[in-house]
């Protein structure tokens, strides 16, 4: 089965610099890959999701990248804000199932 | 609230006890799925639904563990007999068939088991 493996666990980050969290996946078959923000105490949310054929996708200060050869995707994250400060979750989906990574606990530092 | 809703959003039980978690999902979405996760743990999948179907279980999914769909709207998931080992948050998550495979969170239950 679908196998996602997340890093760092934790990233500190000043305020104003940027933040890049990075995933690999092992099934090839994986086709969707969202990313989920969670607040402490609350539901995880879809900031941003990009499918195997596209490469990269932007959203303001969020952008997303994708390398289906080597099974690779980051997160990246451009003038962080203290809103910011989260845990993110990547994750990727194949046959209708999403398997989540472990997590990246963001701090961002004033 | 046209979110995905879950009830209770707490649960404190005794080991030994049966406890049943209600989800209400986003109400055009045909795709049910429920999840837990454990502190420091993304969210692990247990089953899901495509209108009163359910179509996959987890293996973590024990035998003591339950769901239905049964009008393909809101789901139910029983866990029989609890151990301390259940005490997580279980996540219920809503989907449309067609297009995106996107998955809208309720906020969880989070069950306790003393």
């Amino acid at each position: 089965g679908e196998n996602v493996e997340q890093h760092p666990s934790t990233l500190s980050v000043q305020e104003g610099d940027s933040a890049v969290i990075k995933c690999t996946y092992s099934d090839s078959a994986s086709n969707y890959f969202p990313w989920y923000k969670q607040e402490l105490g609350k539901r995880p949310q879809l900031i941003i999701d990009i499918r195997s054929n596209v490469g990269e996708k932007k959203d303001q200060r969020i952008a997303v990248t994708l390398n289906k050869t080597a099974k690779h995707f980051s997160l990246h994250i451009t003038e962080t804000q203290p809103e910011d400060s989260a845990v993110y979750f990547c994750a990727a989906n194949r046959d209708d199932k999403i398997i989540f990574g472990k997590g990246t606990r963001l701090h961002i530092l004033p | 609230d046209t979110g995905v809703s879950q009830n209770p959003r707490h649960k404190i039980t005794k080991r030994g006890q049966n406890v049943t978690f209600r989800c209400d999902p986003i109400s055009e979405h045909n795709r049910l799925y429920w999840y837990r996760q454990t502190l420091g743990q993304g969210p692990e999948f247990l089953t899901y639904f495509q209108n009163e179907a359910q179509l996959e279980k987890s293996r973590l999914l024990s035998d003591r563990f339950s769901a239905e769909r049964p009008k393909g709207s809101f789901s139910t998931l029983e866990i029989q007999r609890t151990e301390q080992g259940d005490s997580a948050m279980y996540l219920c998550a809503s989907s449309l068939t067609s297009g995106a495979n996107i998955q809208y969170f309720g906020a969880g239950t989070r069950l306790s088991v003393l």
